[in-house]
This record gives C-alpha cells, sequence and structure tokens, in this order.
C-alpha cells in the first residue's frame, strides 16, 4: 500500500539499550522527518533529511542517530535509551517543488516507545 | 526564528455552532501555513494549507482557514462544528524564502465539539 509506515507501533525498552524505530515511504518523497511529541511540547524536530544520504540535525537530536541510505527508508536510532526519550515519536515525509515550494508534510501513525 | 503560537490549549463548541482556532505566527520571509488535525493514537492529518493567492483557503471536511498577514494570523474556521470534529489541531509554519529552515509547529489546540 501506498503511504507511510512506522515500525513498531509500540516499544518497551530498557535504560541503556539501543533502539531503533523504523521509517518506509512509497512516494519516493525526498525530503524524511523524525519528529517526537511530548505533553505541553507539541512536535519537536529531532532529525530531518533532504535526501538519501543528507541529513541534518533538528533542535532535540541529542541522543538520537540517523541514517538514510535509500529514499524510501529513514530508519531512527537511540543509541543508550534514556527515560527522557520516552515519546511518540512520528515520522514524516513531503515534497518539494522545482520551484522551492515546500508541500504538506504526510505523517505515519507513530512509534509509542516507553523507556523504563 | 521562527514561531507559531496557538493561545488557547482547549476550544469547547456546542455541535452546529461555528468554530474558530486561533494561529499566529513569525517569520521573517514569506509564509507557508499549514493545520494539520490529530485523532487519537494517529498521526497528523494535513488539512489546508497557504501558499500564496487567495486569503481564504478551503481544506478538507468543510474547515477552511484566513490569512491575515497584518495580523499575522491563520485562524481555522468551520461554520457548523461536528462532534467528530473533536481532535487535537496543529498549526505550522515555513518560511518559504529561507530554503534551510524547516517546519515549525504550534503546541497544539484540542478541540471538544459537545452534542
Amino acid at each position: 500500500d501506498a503511504g507511510i509506515t512506522q515500525s513498531p507501533r509500540y516499544k518497551i525498552t530498557e535504560t541503556g539499550r539501543q533502539v531503533t524505530l523504523m521509517c518506509h515511504q512509497t512516494w519516493s518523497h525526498s525530503y524524511m522527518f523524525w519528529y517526537r511529541q511530548d505533553l505541553g511540547h507539541g512536535l519537536r524536530l529531532i532529525y530531518y533529511s533532504a535526501a538519501a544520504d543528507i541529513t541534518d540535525k533538528g533542535e532535540v537530536s541529542d541522543g538520537y542517530v540517523v541514517s538514510r541510505s535509500k529514499t524510501e527508508n529513514f530508519p531512527l536510532t537511540l543509541e543508550s535509551a534514556t527515560r527522557s526519550q520516552t515519546s511518540v515519536y512520528f515520522c514524516a515525509s513531503n515534497t518539494v517543488a522545482g520551484t522551492g515550494v515546500f508541500y504538506e508534510q504526510y505523517f505515519g501513525p507513530g512509534t509509542r516507545l516507553t523507556v523504563t | 526564528a521562527q514561531s507559531v503560537a496557538q493561545p488557547e490549549d482547549q476550544v469547547n463548541v456546542a455541535e452546529g455552532n461555528p468554530l474558530t482556532v486561533k494561529c499566529t505566527y513569525s517569520v521573517s520571509g514569506n509564509p507557508y501555513l499549514f493545520w494539520y488535525v490529530q485523532y487519537p493514537n494517529r498521526g497528523l492529518q494535513f488539512l489546508l494549507k497557504y501558499i500564496t493567492g487567495d486569503n481564504l483557503v478551503k481544506g478538507s471536511y468543510g474547515f477552511e482557514a484566513e490569512f491575515n498577514k497584518s495580523q499575522t494570523s491563520f485562524h481555522l474556521k468551520k461554520p457548523s462544528a461536528l462532534v467528530s470534529d473533536s481532535a487535537l489541531y496543529f498549526c505550522a509554519v515555513r518560511d518559504g524564502d529561507n530554503y534551510g529552515q524547516n517546519f515549525v509547529f504550534g503546541p497544539g489546540t484540542r478541540l471538544s465539539v459537545l452534542p
């Protein structure tokens, strides 16, 4: 099916463990994003990618790593999970017109991560 | 720097009444403005956007928004609210003149439509 998917949908892990959240989109959108959603903070950008092999930090990137070897995949890794990384994580993608206009983002269903 | 404010954490409205969810923004260049809706345990869904053109933008599910440049606002409206409109609403902005900037989201407004 076309769209943007995330896996797993729910994850419980222990402090100090490495966790990878997966994101896959079928539109061949050039841009992909990772956000975390926390009560009182709305959506905060963790990392984004403008194309395969091009990634850049957002406002809350500490403790996270991303890669993008293929256009359609954008995994997010928590290198050593901490309780403060308990959150709901959303992946998003969008495309850019030739004129440079950014179109709307499309969001995945989210991954609810709990770090104990 | 870009910023988005949604001054109301919660908006309550009776079914059938008009609703307004407020959004104000700050960008240095031309604003690209977006509204998204989030239902429980779901991702954000796009409602509508303003890039250029008419200040009144119509979107999904009967929603519309008015871009007001002088007041730097982009309020979301619907003439007649439905109980099913109850959800969390996010306003977002992007600086259209600054390619390096990203989307910035407001904190969200929870809309409750009472039967």
